[in-house]
């Protein structure tokens, strides 16, 4: 099975500050990464599909890259409606595995 | 708008069976294929099995394989999840998610596994 490693499990944030999250691939998933945000109590919403792509509704403080086996998600100019746990996706091959996910939390 | 409307959850023992619903509308639900992703408490996302658009190819993980089944009605615009011989481990949050890309979640559904 593909794991995805992310980092970090949680992060104390301020709001205006810059976020990346970072999920690594233990083998070649191409492009097929999406990021999900998810508020407590609610379901995930996908914020960035395709490593790149900006969801539809979503801001453009957020952005997803790529590096290698290494897919980031960037939150510019961090505001408090983003603080929420995030989470990665490979949906390369079976089995879809999703990193472990990423606290964040306002300090 | 999308929207997609799970049902079913509740408390159940171990080894007992249950079956969840997911109503999907705001899309053509036969174009599409569906998913069951499942969150237990306080813990991360687990892809529990895919349908493909007919019905006709259904896979999952080695964690419930043989004792969960995706099935769909595309006349009924509902995808459904199957689950037998439940252990407490299943114990989870179960949302649907419409598309490869799991575009779109329900509010998702409680299962409980406990006697």
């Amino acid at each position: 099975d593909i794991q995805m490693t992310q980092s970090p499990s949680s992060m104390s944030v301020s709001l205006g500050d810059t976020v990346t999250i970072t999920c690594r691939a233990s083998q070649d998933v191409g492009i097929y990464v999406n990021w999900f945000q998810q508020k407590p109590g609610k379901s995930p919403r996908r914020m960035i599909y395709r490593a790149t792509n900006l969801a539809d509704g979503v801001p453009s403080r957020f952005s997803g890259s790529r590096s290698g086996s290494d897919y980031s998600l960037t939150i510019s100019s961090l505001e408090s409606e983003d603080v929420a746990d995030y989470h990665c996706l490979q949906y390369d091959e079976y089995p879809y595995t999703f990193g472990a996910g990423t606290k964040l939390e306002l300090k | 708008e999308v929207q997609l409307v799970e049902t079913g959850g509740g408390l159940v023992q171990p080894g007992r069976s249950l079956k969840l619903s997911c109503v999907a509308s705001g899309f053509t639900f036969s174009s599409y294929w569906m998913y069951w992703i499942r969150q237990a408490p306080g813990k991360g996302l687990e892809w529990v099995s895919s349908i493909n658009t007919d019905g006709g190819s259904t896979y999952y993980p080695d964690s419930v394989k043989g004792r969960f089944t995706i099935s769909r009605d595309n006349a009924e615009n509902t995808v459904y999840l199957q689950m037998n011989s439940l252990r407490s481990e299943d114990t989870a949050t179960y949302y649907c998610a419409k598309g490869g890309g799991l575009g779109c979640w329900g509010q998702g559904v409680m299962v409980t596994v406990s006697s």
